[in-house]
């Protein structure tokens, strides 16, 4: 069954480097996501991608952020300088305009 | 503010018995209802969907809504240990196109099915 992978599954990173989160979304879908949860709270939308552009994005998603498809296969979350509230589960999900599937996840933890 | 809430729990069932989980939402424009498990440290797993008013059955599962009254519930018939999970609900305004995915998750419902 195809499924959504993320890389890597643990990062450590300090305080003011940048990440790069990676995803592979599932092959045949054309919506890509990215969530967050930190640790007891509620999952939280971040920003949703659609045809090479971001088509709608939470509060969360400042100037920090940003997200790109790289190539046919990869969909990328970049934080530009970590700080420690950005520490937090972040999923990666995709769709085919119907309900979205989640990837494991990437545990950013930022110290 | 487009709110999802649910009842944090524990609800405690023994083996066999019928859970029953429950949502609110707080959007009448929202369309669309899921329910994912959550295992510890783990990702959503999507269970179930449902878009109409009435009841929607999958094996175990049964999801229903009632919009009139914005809610939303899943029932797990023959509950296992297995079960024990936190169950989120999510909720979808403005379906269609590239919105479609932007979930409003409920803070979830920690669920223990025990032997």
């Amino acid at each position: 069954e195809p499924e959504v992978t993320q890389t890597p599954s643990h990062q450590v990173t300090q305080m003011g480097q940048e990440v790069i989160l990676r995803c592979v979304p599932i092959s045949n879908h054309l919506y890509f996501y990215w969530y967050r949860q930190i640790l007891g709270q509620k999952v939280e939308f971040l920003v949703s991608f659609y045809n090479n552009e971001i088509s709608e994005k939470s509060e969360i998603f400042d100037d920090q952020f940003s997200v790109e498809r790289p190539d046919g296969s990869n969909f990328t979350l970049k934080i530009r300088s970590t700080k420690l509230e950005d520490s937090a589960m972040y999923f990666c999900a995709s769709s085919d305009n119907r309900d979205p599937y989640f990837g494991p996840g990437t545990r950013l933890t930022v110290t | 503010q487009k709110e999802v809430e649910q009842n944090s729990g524990p609800l405690s069932v023994p083996e066999g018995a019928i859970a029953s989980l429950n949502c609110t939402y707080s959007d009448r424009g929202s369309q669309s209802f899921f329910w994912y498990r959550q295992y510890s440290g783990k990702s959503p797993e999507l269970i179930m969907f449902i878009y109409s008013n009435g009841d929607k059955e999958d094996g175990r599962f049964t999801a229903q809504l009632n919009k009139a009254s914005q809610y939303v519930s899943l029932l797990i018939r023959d509950s296992q240990p297995s079960d024990s999970a936190t169950y989120l609900c999510a909720v979808v305004t403005n379906a269609g196109g590239t919105s479609y995915g932007k979930l409003t998750f409920g803070q979830g419902t920690i669920l223990t099915v025990h032997p």
